[in-house]
């Protein structure tokens, strides 16, 4: 069973701290990962992607990556009331030949406190 | 305004009866999915198309049907074979590239049994 896994939260911060979300996925041979932002009964936003080992920053994003553990992070500086909502981890994973699935974790719910 | 389109927003099935949801993409990508999401759940993958005519089952088909006769459109159908239909159903679509997939969702529709 290939798995995305995600702390459920919710994970709650004071505004203007660094709010760090975290992602372990069971493929190793997974190559492309992402973050996606979902407010409550909305559809979900692609905020970062990420394809090497490493840090990618974006304005106040960074997304973190460690094939060798597979671990996939989000950290989110200066934290803002408008970034509370649910963090999804996607994983791309191969299930033979030329099929790739996006799987995705459970979310992570952020809180940030005013 | 490129961009992926729902409809209904809000949908209402009675028992036995088959509903069907509507999405269209103006991107012009080959990819399109389709996508449950249930309360503290992940996204769900139902069935996927990589192209015209095609279409393949995902983690959870039974119960719905889908047709792929345009590249715009990718409509699902929820057939009274599915027993527990209320759910958040998410469209997306994605450009067809052998290694990355970043996925575009639509608005979602929230289907509820009378």
């Amino acid at each position: 069973q290939k798995e995305v896994e995600q702390n459920s939260g919710p994970l709650s911060v004071p505004e203007g701290a660094i709010a760090s979300l975290n992602c372990t996925y069971s493929d190793r041979g997974s190559q492309s990962f992402f973050w996606y932002r979902q407010y409550s009964g909305k559809s979900p936003e692609l905020i970062m992607s990420i394809y090497s080992n490493g840090d990618k920053e974006d304005g106040r994003f960074t997304a973190q990556l460690n094939k060798a553990s597979q671990y996939v992070s989000l950290l989110i500086r200066d934290s803002q009331p408008s970034d509370s909502a649910t963090y999804l981890c996607a994983v791309q994973m191969n299930y033979g030949g030329a099929t790739n699935k996006l799987i995705f974790g459970t979310g992570t719910l952020l809180a940030v406190q005013p | 305004d490129g961009g992926i389109t729902q409809s209904p927003k809000y949908l209402f099935r009675k028992e036995g009866q088959n509903v069907t949801l509507s999405c269209e993409q103006n991107l012009n990508h080959d990819a399109m999915y389709w996508y449950r999401q249930d309360p503290g759940q992940g996204l769900r993958l139902i069935y996927y198309s990589q192209i015209v005519n095609d279409f393949q089952k995902g983690d959870i088909a039974e119960g719905y049907s889908v047709s792929r006769e345009k590249k715009e459109s990718f409509p699902l159908t929820v057939t009274s074979a599915q027993k527990n239909p209320t759910a958040f159903y998410l469209c997306a679509s994605s450009p067809r590239t052998p290694r990355h997939e970043k996925l575009f969702f639509g608005s979602g529709t929230q289907l509820s049994v009378l």
